[in-house]
């Protein structure tokens, strides 16, 4: 079945460092990827998404671009800040199969000042 | 608009308790979905509703019922506690796109549950 991976973490990097978080994908369809995440104590919110092949996601200044011939959703920012510190969760959907979201098992991500 | 809620937010148990973990949204989605995260677990689909009126297991369904009262509400019971249902709980809600294209899901804040 389909299925996300994920770098383990925890990722510590220190502040206006440059952040990339692997992802890579198996799947049979042709699926919408996200990037989700969730800061302490609150649940899960999207970061961003692509819906197709080379489509761009971005937003707060991370992106991630949807690499269909690797089967990878990269996450990466140019310059971190402690308030990025969090858990990041890369996902799939494909609505063509059904209505559900497999999900990477996070990536712990803190940021020193 | 609350998006999606859920109550409550902290519960103690002992084991062979009972007790419902409700969640409502206002988003009038049609999809709703239950999953506990657990450390280094990632999020696992416990039971989903596509639509009112209908459910279907998840990835780990064992010890757990639920029920999908309107288009509204979504709950997830546990008949007899196990300490291995120790867990952060979420309840989320989505729509499909136009185009058969994903859309994303809604989360609630969780409930955090601990079964002695």
């Amino acid at each position: 079945g389909d299925s996300v991976t994920q770098m383990e973490g925890p990722v510590t990097l220190s502040e206006e460092a440059f952040l990339t978080i692997n992802c890579t994908y198996t799947a049979t369809g042709y699926p919408s990827l996200f990037w989700y995440v969730q800061y302490p104590g609150e649940g899960l919110q999207l970061l961003l998404k692509a819906t197709k092949a080379d489509d761009k996601g971005s937003n707060k200044g991370f992106e991630a671009t949807y690499r269909k011939e690797t089967t990878s959703f990269h996450l990466e920012k140019g310059s971190v800040q402690v308030s990025d510190s969090a858990v990041y969760f890369c996902a799939l959907s494909d609505l063509r199969k059904d209505d559900k979201i497999i999900f990477g098992k996070g990536t712990r991500l803190h940021i020193l000042p | 608009n609350a998006g999606v809620t859920q109550t409550p937010k902290f519960q103690v148990l002992k084991t062979g308790q009972s007790m419902t973990l409700q969640c409502a949204q206002d988003m009038n989605h049609n999809s709703m979905y239950w999953y506990r995260q657990d450390p280094g677990m990632g999020l696992r689909l416990i039971y989903y509703s596509a639509s009112e009126g209908t459910t279907d297991k998840g990835e780990v369904p064992n010890g757990y019922n639920v029920s999908r009262l309107n288009k509204r509400e979504f709950s997830l019971r546990l008949e007899s506690a196990a300490p291995s249902q120790t867990s952060v709980y979420f309840c989320a809600s989505s729509d499909r796109g136009t185009g058969g294209l994903s859309r994303e899901q809604f989360f609630g804040p969780g409930t955090r549950l601990t079964v002695l």
